[in-house]
C-alpha cells in the first residue's frame, strides 16, 4: 500500500458511456498527476495538479477531463472514448517543492473501450 | 532538457545470477534518479533514488545503483537474482522537483528458474 488508492481497479466500458476514475492520497502531498500507460509504449504524463491548480495538459484530447476538488483527491472524467483509450491510467503524488521528492503511484485502473 | 534511455528493453538471467539494468541520462541540471519496479498489473514502486549524498544508492529488496557523472549512467544491480524479481523496471530523471518525472520506457526483467 503506498498512499495512493485509485477506483475502479478495473473498468469496461462502451465508446458512448460517461465514467469517471477516482484517485485519493493520504500522504498529504500537494501534487498530482495522471499518467497513461499503453502496451509498448512509454508512460505518458497526462495531466499534472499542484495545490489544486493544473499546470500541465500535455496536448489529451478533451474527451478527457480532470478534476482536483482538493489537494488528496483527483478524478479524471472520461466521455465518448475511443478503443486505443484502452490502457491501464495510473495517479500519482509528490511533494512539490521539495528537492528529490520521489512520486508515489496507485496500483491503477485498467480501462478497456469496447 | 531530460531524457533517459534504458538501453536493453529485454533482459533474462537464471535465478540466483546477477542481474544489470542499464541507464543512461541526460540533464540540464544536477539530476534526481530514481528506480521504479512494476510488477504485473500493479502501480509502479520506487526501488531507490539518487540524492546526490552518495553515488552508490541501496534501495529494497537487495537492489542497488551507482551513478556515475562521468558516464552519464545509472545503472541498477543485484548480486542474485530471486524469481520474484520478474517484473519490468523504470529508470526515471527529473530536474527539481517533480513537475517534470521523465519516465524511460522500461526493462522487462525475466528470471529462468
Amino acid at each position: 500500500e503506498t498512499g495512493v488508492t485509485q477506483t475502479p481497479r478495473h473498468l469496461v466500458m462502451g465508446m458512448t458511456n460517461k465514467k469517471s476514475l477516482k484517485c485519493e492520497q493520504h500522504l498529504g502531498h500537494n501534487a498530482m498527476y495522471w499518467y497513461k500507460q499503453s502496451a509498448k509504449k512509454p508512460l505518458e504524463l497526462m495531466f499534472v495538479y499542484n495545490f489544486k491548480e493544473q499546470t500541465e495538459n500535455n496536448s489529451v484530447p478533451s474527451r478527457f477531463s480532470p478534476e482536483c476538488p482538493n489537494s488528496s483527491h483527483l478524478f479524471l472524467h472520461l466521455h465518448t472514448l475511443q478503443p486505443e483509450d484502452s490502457a491501464l491510467y495510473l495517479c500519482a503524488s509528490s511533494q512539490e517543492g521539495r528537492e528529490n521528492a520521489e512520486a508515489f503511484f496507485g496500483q491503477g485502473t485498467r480501462l478497456t473501450v469496447v | 532538457a531530460q531524457s533517459v534511455t534504458q538501453l536493453d528493453s529485454h533482459v533474462s538471467v537464471s535465478e540466483g545470477t546477477p542481474v544489470l539494468l542499464r541507464c543512461n541520462y541526460s540533464s540540464s541540471y544536477s539530476p534526481s534518479l530514481f528506480w521504479y519496479v512494476q510488477h504485473p498489473n500493479k502501480g509502479l514502486q520506487l526501488l531507490l533514488k539518487y540524492t546526490s549524498a552518495a553515488t552508490l544508492v541501496k534501495g529494497i529488496n537487495g537492489f542497488e545503483a551507482e551513478f556515475k557523472k562521468s558516464e552519464t549512467s545509472f545503472h541498477l544491480t543485484k548480486p542474485s537474482a530471486h524469481m520474484s524479481d520478474a517484473a519490468e523496471y523504470f529508470c526515471v530523471v527529473s530536474g527539481f522537483g517533480n513537475e517534470k518525472l521523465t519516465f524511460g520506457t522500461g526493462t522487462r526483467l525475466t528470471i529462468i528458474p
